[in-house]
């Protein structure tokens, strides 16, 4: 699997966008990108991924350039309960069997 | 819905010790399921994973063991507890179908060994 480097933290104001970096310039063309993120004290949450296009859903945006090389995780409005480590992760697809790779992540803190 | 369990939620066991975590999943079949550890401070490193019954994989040779006796079962293992067995154990299920690696974790085991 490639590896990611994401800044160790971040601070964001409530109410704005969080977006956090992540730079995988070793990516292979059958890898996705995928963000999770873990609370102090629980599980890792699935956030997203996406192979080569934009995705959103409900609970963030993920944009991806156009050579892959790096992505943005954001948060549109950030709240107090997002306060947590998030965690760029690469890795191929099925045939992988699922086996991720959890780097240092970035410690996302969201103030008042 | 899809739920998973994970008990017990905190441990504390002497060294030498055996150990036995339990893992199980609702709401889905033929889930490929995950053990992994977090030593205090550290990332997430992935144990043993399972694609079916029976089926284990060890990533790292280590004092622990794994075992799925029954499809949404899946177990942690050890014979004899060390120091540095103490971390916080998760568990995750993915999907056997697809392509993607969305993995759902359970809640873990906080274990202190003494």
């Amino acid at each position: 699997d490639a590896k990611t480097t994401q800044p160790p933290s971040m601070d964001c104001a409530e109410g704005r966008a969080a977006n956090l970096p992540c730079n995988h310039s070793t990516i292979s063309g059958n890898e996705y990108v995928y963000w999770y993120r873990q609370i102090h004290s629980q599980g890792p949450q699935y956030i997203i991924h996406g192979l080569k296009n934009n995705e959103t859903n409900e609970m963030a945006s993920l944009i991806i350039t156009e050579d892959r090389k790096s992505s943005t995780l954001i948060l549109p409005h950030a709240t107090l309960r997002d306060t947590a480590v998030y965690y760029c992760i690469v890795a191929a697809g099925g045939t992988s069997y699922g086996k991720l790779t959890f780097g240092q992540g970035t410690i996302l803190t969201v103030h008042p | 819905s899809q739920t998973i369990h994970q008990w017990p939620a905190t441990l504390v066991q002497p060294v030498g010790s055996p150990l036995s975590l339990e893992c199980t999943v609702e709401g889905t079949s033929n889930p490929n399921l995950y053990w992994y550890r977090q030593a205090a401070g550290r990332g997430l490193q992935l144990l043993f994973y399972s694609v079916g019954i029976g089926q284990i994989s060890s990533e790292v040779p280590q004092n622990l063991s794994a075992s799925r006796p029954q499809d949404r079962q899946f177990i942690l293992s050890s014979k004899k507890l060390l120091l540095s067995d103490s971390g916080f154990y998760l568990c995750a299920w993915r999907g056997a179908e697809g392509l993607a690696d969305e993995q759902y974790f359970g809640p873990g085991t906080r274990l202190t060994v003494t």
